[in-house]
């Protein structure tokens, strides 16, 4: 039973152009929610994160939203650029207990 | 800076072997993890660990076993190799009361 869905494998997006990605999770004990970003044959790194008191927090051109009612969360990538092509991982976490990651988006940033 | 280093970045082994897979860390955090990445399966949690000497199994234990006799040092074993544990194998340490993870670089792992 799957606690954090990403259900899109792979979003295309045009350069300089606005990359949303989207999650749901289930299990409304969460309390954090992150964002990952991995390229192929490295270790995810961690992008941004959003505590469940909160519905919205910005990082530079990283934005991400929670919908706490509608148990939903979306990052926002503005402007895209070449870089920013990557899988994305979304994950939640009750503080102090293990993470859990959903499947993964593949974004690709066309020029 | 969190350095979370994994032995190998890539290991061919037999079907059959007993594999180890070596995460160390060099910030005194207490939580380490170990995941496996599959191509439409995400990251999926095999073993964490809240502290040396403990243990608790994640979604997928099977086949896996794990050790923690020093807090710096999570190491994950394969008791006996199969090719469905052909994987990218992850590792991640965070302090306690931390969210956020921080991962190693990850071990391509092929069982032939």
């Amino acid at each position: 039973d799957q606690q954090v869905k990403q259900n899109s494998p792979s979003l295309s997006v045009q350069e300089g152009r606005i990359s949303i990605l989207n999650c749901d999770y289930t299990n409304s004990m969460f309390d954090y929610f992150l964002w990952y970003k991995k390229y192929p044959a490295e270790g995810p790194t961690f992008l941004i994160s959003i505590s469940s008191i909160k519905d919205k927090n910005e990082d530079g051109r990283f934005t991400v939203f929670l919908n706490k009612s509608a148990k939903h969360l979306s990052l926002h990538i503005v402007p895209s650029q070449p870089g920013d092509s990557a899988v994305y991982f979304c994950a939640a976490s009750v503080r102090d207990d293990k993470i859990i990651f959903g499947k993964g988006t593949r974004l690709h940033i066309l020029p | 800076d969190v350095k979370v280093t994994q032995s190998s970045r890539y290991l061919v082994k037999r079907t059959g072997e007993k594999v180890f897979l070596e995460c160390v860390q060099d910030m005194d955090h207490e939580n380490m993890f170990w995941y496996r990445q599959d191509p439409g399966l995400g990251l999926r949690l095999i073993y964490f660990s809240y502290d040396v000497k403990m243990k608790e199994k994640g979604d997928i234990p099977e086949g896996y076993s794990v050790s923690r006799e020093k807090k710096e040092r999570f190491s994950l074993i394969l008791e006996s190799a199969s090719t469905n544990q052909t994987s990218m194998y992850l590792c991640a340490t965070n302090p306690t009361g931390w969210a956020e993870a921080f991962f190693g670089q990850g071990t391509r792992l092929t069982v032939v």
